[in-house]
């Protein structure tokens, strides 16, 4: 079967532009985060998206990141007025989600930023 | 909060030899603890979880073990092939929330 497909897989954008960064999880899986992996922080978590509950947003760096989940399925991550230190490559996840104990992330391939 | 470490940050092996990787973490109350692979330039490949209850799993050459109270888990590869060059990364799920936080990798490079 598929596994979590993302787009696109490299954007390059220039500073002060918008970006948006989607996201197809695996058929089935509930749950649904995106993490971002950087030189200089490695990988950190953004936000989780679990059915119809609200996201936990608690790891987003800065009011310029937001993301929406439609449907319960594809995930959009957009960033405003983006800045140089926003490159980094974006990568998510999807999980089933049924027991806290065996709930296994499966990732995408991910979309390298790079602001200019 | 929760820390993950991972030593070495580098490792060089001749084929053949065992892998032996080490991941740390500070706050015992997780949920989960996985193993991932991350080739150059590509995603994390899941290769292992281990529920907060085991104390290890297996799948044919990867072995891992889990020790909780200690904060501890290893990561064995047995009879190591140049096709196991690629970072590890160890990532625990804690009850503070339904999101993995990660080691910084442990770069492997197996010589043929």
């Amino acid at each position: 079967g598929a596994g979590v497909s993302q787009s696109p897989s490299n954007k390059v954008t220039e500073k002060g532009k918008d970006v948006e960064l989607r996201c197809d999880p695996i058929s089935g899986h509930t749950a649904l985060y995106w993490y971002r992996q950087s030189l200089g922080q490695g990988l950190e978590f953004l936000i989780y998206f679990q059915g119809n509950s609200a996201p936990d947003k608690s790891g987003l760096p800065s009011d310029r990141f937001s993301a929406e989940r439609t449907g319960g399925s594809v995930s959009t991550l957009t960033i405003q007025r983006t800045q140089q230190e926003d490159s980094a490559v974006y990568l998510c996840a999807s999980s089933f989600e049924g027991l806290r104990q065996n709930n296994e992330q499966f990732f995408g391939p991910g979309t390298r930023l790079t602001v200019l | 909060k929760q820390e993950v470490t991972q030593i070495p940050a580098a490792l060089s092996v001749p084929e053949g030899e065992n892998l032996v990787l080490n991941c740390s973490f500070t706050d015992s109350a997780i949920y989960n603890l996985q193993w991932f692979r991350q080739d150059p330039g590509k995603g994390l490949t899941s290769l292992l979880l281990i529920q907060s209850s085991q104390r290890e799993q297996t799948s044919g050459r990867l072995n891992a073990s889990l020790d909780k109270s200690s904060g501890r888990s290893t990561l064995y590869i047995a009879a190591s092939q140049p096709g196991d060059s690629a970072t590890y990364l160890c990532a625990v799920e804690g009850a503070a929330g339904n999101k993995l936080t990660f080691g910084g990798g442990t770069r492997v490079l197996v010589k043929p």
